[in-house]
């Protein structure tokens, strides 16, 4: 069954303080790993796509690399703004989405 | 800039009840889907939807369940007898053609059903 697993539950940083957000997959022929921002109360907001293992995406302080069981997103000199939970989703061999739990950022001035 | 957009924002229902989730995508999307979050825990596939018609489900879609695209721009979830645990954030989600397949979410309708 395809699955999704992201580490830590929650993260803790002063800001400035880089770190990496981990999120494991397991799936059936891998159509599309994908990033996301969740503020509270409100819909997920698309960051990143990756297709292939190697493959890397940047987005301002953030990156997202892909190998073939799991993806990173690192996050460079985070700004309270940055405070936020986000999720880690797969697509498999059909149309439908696998989400993780997420991680659950807060950057601290 | 285009987004999707769910009405009511929170609907309260006692159980039992048949509650319709309205969600307007973004109007040049061909892919739909619908989403449920119950509190505190992750975003679940419940549906997607392609070409007017069922494309996959989840196994919680169940017969208490179905979706309809009524009338070429509205995208439903109809929940038939609701119960306690149908309460969470249900989310609508679109994608638009020859992309990377990236979801555009709309701000969720939350749900009580007392």
């Amino acid at each position: 069954e395809d699955q999704v697993t992201q580490s830590p539950e929650a993260l803790r940083l002063q800001e400035g303080e880089s770190s990496s957000l981990n999120c494991s997959y397991t799936v059936s022929g891998l159509r599309g790993l994908f990033w996301y921002r969740q503020d509270p109360g409100k819909g997920p907001e698309f960051l990143f796509t990756l297709y292939s293992a190697g493959e890397e995406k940047e987005k301002e302080r953030l990156k997202a690399t892909l190998t073939k069981k799991e993806s990173f997103l690192h996050i460079t000199a985070p700004k309270p703004e940055d405070s936020a939970t986000y999720l880690c989703a797969v697509q498999g061999n059909f149309n439908k989405f696998y989400f993780g739990s997420g991680t659950k950022l807060n950057v601290k001035p | 800039e285009p987004e999707v957009t769910q009405t009511p924002s929170h609907q309260v229902t006692q159980m039992g009840q048949e509650v319709i989730l309205r969600c307007v995508p973004i109007s040049n999307h061909l892919y739909f889907y619908w989403y449920r979050q119950i509190l505190g825990q992750k975003v679940e596939f419940l549906v997607s939807f392609y070409n007017n018609e069922i494309s996959e489900k989840s196994e919680i879609f169940d017969d208490q369940f179905s979706v309809e695209r009524p009338d070429g721009s509205n995208f439903t979830l109809k929940i038939r007898s609701t119960k306690l645990e149908d309460s969470a954030m249900y989310f609508c989600a679109s994608i638009p053609p020859a992309t990377t397949r990236e979801q555009y979410f709309g701000p969720g309708t939350r749900l009580t059903v007392t």
